[in-house]
């Protein structure tokens, strides 16, 4: 199947900091990604669709200028968490899709605040 | 009312055993349906798509009620490495493939 990739894995800041993560379709071309969260014991809750060459859509409850999204190119889109705070520490996924419908993960992003 | 729900579990079982997990979703308009494997602290990988005549992959069966807004998962004869949590993932139904996961329902499988 495709590859996406997602980097760093984990990462712990500093509370105020900037966190940027990628996430890259490795042997196809993604118009669309999408980024999820995952809370513990929670399911993955979309965040926000990631579209080459135009701005993301947010879903409702999650704020724009605090996460930050990137899609300069086919291949790569970026998550930045702007002033992170222990609240956004969390599992975030990316995903997409090639030609069909399966949806491929990246490996994720542990983020600890602290 | 959640988009997907599901039983949390968890579920334990022995090894051989059969074991079913349910879901509901809400939107009437979604025309995707899936079944995720998610391992701790990784990410979730495709168990199997979901299609309204039913289909079966092996030891895994799976069927969809779209009248009733349900889905189902069958596991037979369980293996220990199918000890994972499932998720039942529906897509949004409007363009695009951003998808709607439930929760997960917890599977042990047990020696």
């Amino acid at each position: 199947g495709a590859v996406v990739s997602q980097h760093p894995s984990w990462v712990i800041c500093k509370s105020g900091t900037s966190v940027k993560i990628e996430c890259r379709s490795l042997d196809f071309q993604a118009t669309t990604m999408f980024w999820y969260r995952q809370f513990p014991k929670q399911s993955l809750m979309l965040m926000a669709t990631s579209n080459e060459g135009s701005k993301a859509t947010y879903e409702q409850g999650v704020e724009k200028d605090k996460f930050l999204i990137n899609h300069a190119s086919l291949t790569l889109s970026t998550l930045t968490v702007t002033s992170a705070h222990p609240e956004d520490s969390s599992f975030y996924i990316c995903s997409a899709q090639d030609s069909g419908t399966e949806a491929f993960f990246g490996q994720g992003t542990r983020l600890t605040v602290v | 009312r959640k988009e997907v729900e599901q039983d949390p579990g968890p579920f334990n079982v022995p090894e051989g055993a059969t074991v079913a997990f349910n879901c509901t979703y809400s939107n009437s308009a979604s025309q995707s349906f899936f079944w995720y494997r998610q391992d701790c602290r990784k990410e979730p990988k495709l168990l199997m798509s979901v299609y309204s005549s039913g289909n079966e992959d092996g030891r895994f069966t799976a069927q969809l009620n779209r009248a009733s807004q349900y889905i189902s998962l069958l596991i037979r004869d369980s293996k220990l490495s199918d000890s994972a949590t499932y998720l039942c993932v529906v897509g949004r139904g409007n363009s695009g493939y951003a998808l709607n996961f439930g929760k997960g329902t917890s599977l042990l499988v047990t020696p």
